[in-house]
């Protein structure tokens, strides 16, 4: 069974540039997350999606962030403009409705200079 | 609110002796429980799971978690360590019992193994 997969791995940007990422969840997983992983800490929501509706954004920074789930299956989750304090791991995970049991992909490590 | 606290940041211990990683919880309902495992460069990978079966709940790679409503406590053991334990854990609460499939994770406890 193919994992999560996120793309790109790694990523440095200057600050007050955009940025996006792009997950692609284990196939028939309806939930979808975001979370923010920042050096030293836990993973952090930031959306959680069921289908292509938004279950919980409420930790998104939505003057910068936005992330979207068309047609219920891949997510982009975009940053602009990015700050310095937006430097952390993004990482993709997925489930089956009404599941909790969440299966991550590797993430993407954002380097804001 | 619903939240996990790690007791401990960072654990060092020998190889070939009991690992303890502490966790408590807050939830209002029954929430369901996990152990995550990070290592470096690697993407987060399920321990174990208590999802209101059997309090005791065994794992992969020979790690067990006890659910005690009673001290709102779920702490991870594991009776032997060895290096390739080495990594980072974090504990993860689901309040409603997983209803609304939303993970609360700990803020992580980094597991060193001595030889």
């Amino acid at each position: 069974e193919a994992g999560v997969a996120q793309s790109p791995r790694y990523k440095i940007i200057e600050k007050r540039q955009s940025v996006a990422f792009w997950c692609n969840p284990i196939s028939g997983h309806a939930t979808l997350y975001w979370y923010q992983q920042i050096l030293g800490q836990g993973p952090k929501l930031l959306i959680q999606f069921q289908n292509n509706g938004v279950v919980d954004d409420s930790q998104l920074p939505k003057d910068r962030f936005s992330a979207e789930r068309l047609k219920g299956v891949d997510s982009t989750l975009k940053i602009q403009p990015a700050k310095l304090e937006d430097s952390a791991v993004y990482l993709c995970a997925s489930s089956e409705l009404r599941n909790t049991e969440a299966f991550f992909g590797q993430g993407t490590r954002l380097t804001v200079v | 609110a619903q939240s996990v606290t790690q007791l401990d940041s960072h654990v060092s211990v020998s190889e070939g002796t009991p690992v303890l990683l502490r966790c408590n919880y807050s939830s209002s309902y029954s929430p369901s429980l996990f152990w995550y495992v990070q290592h470096p460069n690697k993407g987060l990978q399920l321990l174990l799971k208590y999802t209101s079966a059997a309090t005791l709940v065994k794992g992969i790679n020979g790690f067990e978690a006890e659910f005690k409503k009673s001290e709102t406590s779920f702490h991870l053991t594991k009776p032997s360590a060895h290096m390739s334990d080495a990594a980072e854990y974090f504990c993860v609460v689901s309040p409603y019992g997983g209803a609304t499939n939303k993970l609360i994770f700990g803020t992580g406890t980094l597991l060193a193994v001595q030889p």
